[in-house]
């Protein structure tokens, strides 16, 4: 069973307004994914972390994401400037490496109303 | 870029009777990829059903299998026998070493007692 914790499990948002989710990785993995997850269950890749750094971002997550993984303290993900289409399920996962399997949180639910 | 197209939308078998759902991928990287199943069963995280890191292999579990085809690049979940406890949203994921991991939009089955 996977020991990656989300929180919080849902969050809501007024757009404009910033919406910050967290995610404690399981013990010893040095690589972390976000994932959004749209009501038709397609994966966006968001970003990605090799222990603090980052690995690779996409466009969007460059321009209006702020995402860190800190030592010693949870990975985060904040939207700067919540917009009606970020309402999503984000996804934590974390993994060994980039090809093996990875491990998810439950994720956390945005709704921006 | 890496991408995985897997049957879409919902499936509905009855119980006992055999399932198939295609998955199919594509890559741009020399290496041949990882592949996976996941599954989320209702009220639970993703987590991993089966995978296959070797072309040509066969991976199983649960009753489930899947073989790596890389002339064809598929690589088809099967069961032949299901039952109302598989009910649940299936995903095909592809793990390169120099990208995160790649997934399909997800298939979600119903089984029928």
């Amino acid at each position: 069973n996977s020991k990656v914790i989300q929180t919080p499990r849902y969050l809501v948002k007024g757009q404009g307004q910033k919406a910050k989710m967290r995610c404690i990785p399981e013990k010893g993995h040095p690589v972390v994914f976000w994932y959004q997850q749209n009501k038709n269950n397609e994966f966006k890749f968001l970003i990605n972390f090799q222990n603090q750094e980052v690995l690779q971002q996409i466009d969007m997550t460059e321009k209006r994401f702020s995402a860190e993984c800190p030592s010693n303290s949870p990975c985060s993900l904040e939207i700067q400037s919540s917009e009606a289409g970020d309402s999503a399920l984000y996804l934590c996962a974390s993994s060994l490496q980039g090809n093996t399997e990875v491990f998810f949180g439950k994720g956390t639910r945005l709704t921006v109303v | 870029g890496d991408s995985v197209t897997q049957t879409e939308g919902q499936v509905t078998v009855s119980e006992s009777k055999s399932l198939i759902i295609n998955c199919t991928y594509s890559t741009t990287s020399i290496a041949y990829p990882n592949l996976f199943w996941y599954v989320r069963y209702p009220g639970e995280g993703l987590q991993l059903l089966l995978k296959v890191i070797t072309a040509g292999q066969k991976g199983s579990s649960r009753g489930f299998e899947a073989t790596y085809n890389k002339e064809t690049t598929s690589f088809h979940l099967q069961k032949a026998s299901v039952q109302e406890s598989d009910s649940a949203v299936y995903y095909c994921a592809l793990g390169n070493h120099n990208n995160a991991p790649r997934f399909g939009a997800g298939t979600k089955l119903t089984v029928k007692p």
